[in-house]
């Protein structure tokens, strides 16, 4: 069956280091998303991809970058972790370009940086 | 500007109740897409219903059921005979249909469901 991955599941981290977490989907969806959910802020969009070599930046998307090398992967990587970027991150992938597609959600990853 | 307004932060029934949670929205398109969402105790983001802004009919599915209305832009979902693993937190989405919506969710703030035993 068709799926989204996200990997670790739980990191830990301390301030300063750059940390990578993984988000893989085998539905060939051209829509990629990255979002944190935080309590008292629901879930804010960091950065998303339309596309191989597209990225966007979300609402959060200081301290965070993306990078989309081919149709599977959307990898978000924490150049410098802060303690206010401890938060549970969630991957998303939607089908094709067009704001009727659902999207579609990993099991999320737990980070904390100390 | 575009919001979703989800005004129970917590809702708590004894089971086989009925529950109803409440989503208000806002948006000046006239195109757009309306979603719900169940995140259960163990973390994961499920997908329930999506409903575009054309469809009015009321959307039933076993024990869930959506009531759509433009005239109040309200996107209610009632849960029939709760069962204890319906508690979840439920979370109301929009997606506005223009391009420059740039495909994003703009989600309420979730209401935390607790059915007890």
């Amino acid at each position: 069956d068709a799926e989204i991955t996200q990997s670790p599941r739980h990191k830990i981290t301390e301030t300063g280091r750059q940390v990578t977490l993984a988000c893989h989907q085998t539905w060939n969806h051209n829509n990629m998303f990255w979002y944190r959910q935080d309590l008292g802020h629901g879930l804010r969009l960091i950065h998303y991809s339309y596309g191989v070599q597209d990225t966007n930046k979300g609402e959060v998307s200081d301290g965070y970058s993306v990078s989309r090398s081919n149709t599977e992967d959307l990898p978000l990587t924490l150049e410098s972790a802060a303690s206010s970027q401890t938060s549970v991150y969630f991957c998303a992938s939607s089908e094709r370009t067009s704001s009727t597609d659902t999207q579609y959600f990993g099991p999320g990853t737990r980070l904390t940086v100390l | 500007a575009q919001k979703v307004t989800q005004a129970q932060t917590e809702i708590s029934v004894v089971e086989k109740e009925d529950v109803t949670l409440d989503c208000v929205y806002e948006t000046r398109d006239t195109t757009y897409y309306l979603f719900w969402y169940k995140q259960p105790p163990s973390g994961e983001l499920v997908f329930l219903i999506r409903r575009n802004s054309f469809d009015e009919q009321n959307e039933i599915s076993g024990r869930y059921s959506w009531n759509f209305q433009k005239s109040t832009s309200s996107f209610n979902f009632t849960i029939t005979a709760s069962q204890v693993v319906d508690s979840a937190v439920y979370f109301c989405a929009l997606s506005e249909g223009s391009r420059d919506s740039n495909y994003q969710l703009i989600w309420g703030a979730g209401t935390k469901l607790i059915i007890k035993p």
